[in-house]
């Protein structure tokens, strides 16, 4: 069974260019879930997507990033226009339905992208 | 609200001893705890949970965390260190409150010397 996998691996952008990652979560995982490093922090919380709806989107940090799932299978994250402070590793995750918390989240490589 | 705190950002230890690595949590509800892992190049892999039932929860690759409600801990350890343990560590918690929103703590990195 192949594992969530995510496009670029790595991604160098100048400010103010825009930026699209790409995320492929588990076949049949209905859940799909972002999360952001920044250099030298904790990795945070972004969004949750049940299927194609957003669950909870209290961690997208402004108006400049938006996520989509169309269709409820692979999910994009678009940050426009960039900035320096969005430099960082973007994880992308995903889950059975289970409606439990305790569910596992699988993770993907992450992606990482740089603003110069 | 609830948040986590790792203890110590690098942990040095040599093959063959014991590896132990902090977390401690802050949750006003019941929390759910977990351990994953991060060698390099690949995504973040799920040692071991907690989830309510047994507070010894073992995991894979040896490992083993226990839960400590009073001082709100839920250390990771290891009895014999492997060159092969050399990864980043993430603690996080979630709640029933919080969906599925998984906090996490800064991470620590364990190096393994020969």
């Amino acid at each position: 069974e192949a594992g969530v996998t995510q496009f670029p691996s790595h991604s160098v952008i100048e400010k103010g260019q825009t930026v699209t990652l790409r995320c492929d979560p588990i076949s049949g995982h209905d859940n799909l879930y972002w999360y952001r490093r920044v250099m030298g922090k904790e990795i945070k919380f972004l969004l949750h997507f049940v299927k194609e709806s957003k669950q909870d989107e209290s961690g997208m940090p402004n108006n400049r990033f938006l996520a989509e799932r169309t269709g409820g299978t692979y999910s994009t994250l678009k940050v426009q226009p960039a900035e320096l402070e969005d430099s960082g590793v973007y994880f992308c995750a995903s889950s059975q339905w289970g409606g439990s918390s305790t569910d596992t989240q699988y993770f993907g490589p992450g992606t990482r992208l740089t603003v110069l | 609200a609830q948040s986590v705190t790792q203890l110590g950002s690098h942990v040095s230890v040599s093959e063959g001893a014991l590896v132990l690595l902090r977390c401690n949590y802050s949750s006003s509800v019941p929390p759910y705890l977990f351990w994953y892992v991060q060698y390099p190049n690949q995504g973040l892999q799920l040692l071991l949970k907690y989830t309510s039932a047994a507070t010894l929860v073992k995991g894979i690759n040896g490992f083993e965390a226990e839960f400590k409600k009073s001082e709100t801990s839920f250390h990771l350890t290891k009895p014999s260190a492997h060159m092969s343990d050399a990864a980043e560590y993430f603690c996080a918690v979630t709640t029933n409150n919080a969906g599925n929103m998984l906090t996490f703590g800064g991470g620590t990195r364990l190096m393994v010397k020969p």
